[in-house]
């Protein structure tokens, strides 16, 4: 079975440039969440979508993040404009069940 | 709010040496618990779970019981290898939310 798929692995850009990262779960898992892990801290969830419904992004700095998931498959994050404050491991997590959490391997994300 | 909270790493320990890392929660409510772990190099993976109060989850030589009475989920082996030095995560899950709230995360390595 494969995993989940994220790209890139790692990006450098500088404050104010824009950036994507995508993702691919697990082929029928209908719940699909982005973390962000900053250095030295647990992963803090960003947004969760069921399908291609978003279920809670409370936590999502809307000014500059935006996310999406198309037909209920795959999904984008972007960040536009970048801080540094947002260099992080933005990880991509798909479930069947509540609670178990299959992760991709994560973007690393440099912000110079 | 929900919150985790976990012993301060770094832990290093000997092969064949008994492991705990102690993790506490506050919740409203009857909470999931869970203990993610992320090997080097790979996304994190569930290593256990207990969904109600007494609850043991077991996997891999690892278990953790859930005490209400302590508000505490510690994970525990009673000998160590190498191969499972790692970063460990202990997390909840509010009843009626897929929201998982992860703790900081506690790095170990066991040395030969």
């Amino acid at each position: 079975e494969a995993g989940v798929a994220q790209s890139p692995r790692y990006k450098i850009i500088e404050k104010r440039q824009s950036v994507a990262f995508w993702c691919n779960p697990i082929s029928g898992h209908a719940t699909l969440y982005w973390y962000q892990q900053i250095l030295g801290q647990g992963p803090k969830l960003l947004i969760q979508f069921q399908n291609n419904g978003v279920v809670d992004d409370s936590q999502l700095p809307k000014d500059r993040f935006s996310a999406e998931r198309l037909k209920g498959v795959d999904s984008t994050l972007k960040i536009q404009p970048a801080k540094l404050e947002d260099s992080a491991v933005y990880l991509c997590a798909s479930s069947y069940a509540p609670g178990e959490l299959f992760f991709g391997e994560g973007s690393r994300l440099t912000v110079l | 709010g929900n919150s985790v909270t976990q012993m301060e790493g770094p832990v290093t320990l000997s092969e064949e040496a008994f492991l705990t890392i102690n993790c506490t929660y506050t919740a409203t409510g009857y909470p999931s618990l869970f203990w993610y772990v992320q090997y080097p190099g790979e996304g994190l993976q569930l290593l256990l779970k207990a969904t109600k109060a007494d609850d043991k989850g077991s996997n891999k030589g690892f278990e953790a019981t859930y005490r209400k009475e302590t508000t505490s989920f510690h994970l525990e082996k009673g000998s160590v290898q190498v191969s499972d030095s790692a970063v460990y995560f202990c997390a909840l899950m509010r009843g009626g939310s897929e929201k998982l709230v992860f703790g900081k995360g506690t790095k170990l390595t066991v040395n030969p």
